[in-house]
């Protein structure tokens, strides 16, 4: 049973430049979110897919940022014109969903913008 | 408004001991409830859950208590051993929404050996 896999693990990125982080679900998942975690923070929701349809997104998430599923499957979260205040722990996680589901929470990947 | 709060920013326990940890809420919407761990550059890492409608949830070294009156509820393990050190995120999400999980900002952990 292979887990959530994100890539890359890490990115150091110029203000200004765009990035774009993948994630790869457990393979039965329909569910699939996207959460940022700041220093001495919890993390936060972002946006959440069920298979290819994206039906919340927060307000968290600027007009700079923009996420995909496209066939169901993996899912993109792209930032664009990075800021200083990117910089955090982007975690995926997916989950099946049915009325009480546990997500499972892939290593993430850490984004640093100078 | 912090929804989920985890109001210990950190707990030193003896290796053998108990570690109790504990958190509140405020959404009386809330149905379900889970506790993370966390170590530095990873994700988290599922470790216990509970519904609502139960008081108490056990699996091996790990209790979760459930207060549903108090908002409140609380991990404890026993007996805590050194590689539990790390940060445990309590979560809580309301089922048939989004079930986007909620979560308190994190009790560092340190098992003393």
């Amino acid at each position: 049973d292979t887990g959530v896999s994100q890539n890359p693990r890490h990115k150091i990125t110029k203000r200004g430049q765009n990035v774009t982080f993948r994630c790869d679900p457990i393979s039965e998942h329909n569910r699939l979110y996207w959460y940022r975690q700041t220093l001495g923070q919890g993390p936060e929701f972002l946006t959440y897919f069920q298979n290819e349809a994206q039906l919340e997104k927060s307000r968290l998430l600027s007009d700079r940022f923009s996420a995909e599923r496209p066939k169901g499957s993996f899912s993109t979260l792209e930032i664009q014109r990075t800021e200083q205040g990117d910089s955090a722990m982007y975690l995926c996680a997916s989950s099946l969903a049915r009325g009480l589901e546990t997500q499972y929470f892939g290593p993430g990947t850490r984004l640093l913008v100078l | 408004d912090q929804q989920v709060k985890q109001n210990s920013p950190s707990l030193s326990v003896q290796e053998g001991r108990i570690s109790i940890l504990n958190c509140d809420y405020t959404n009386s919407m809330f149905d379900y409830f889970l506790w993370y761990k966390k170590y530095p550059a990873e994700g988290p890492t599922f470790l216990i859950s509970i519904s609502s409608i139960k008081d108490k949830n056990e699996d091996g070294r790990f209790t979760v208590f459930l207060n549903k009156s108090a908002k409140h509820l609380s991990l404890h393990i026993v007996p805590s051993q050194p590689g539990d050190s790390a940060v445990y995120f309590c979560a809580a999400s309301e089922s048939g929404a989004t079930n986007k999980l909620i979560f308190g900002t994190g009790t560092l952990l340190a098992v003393q050996p």
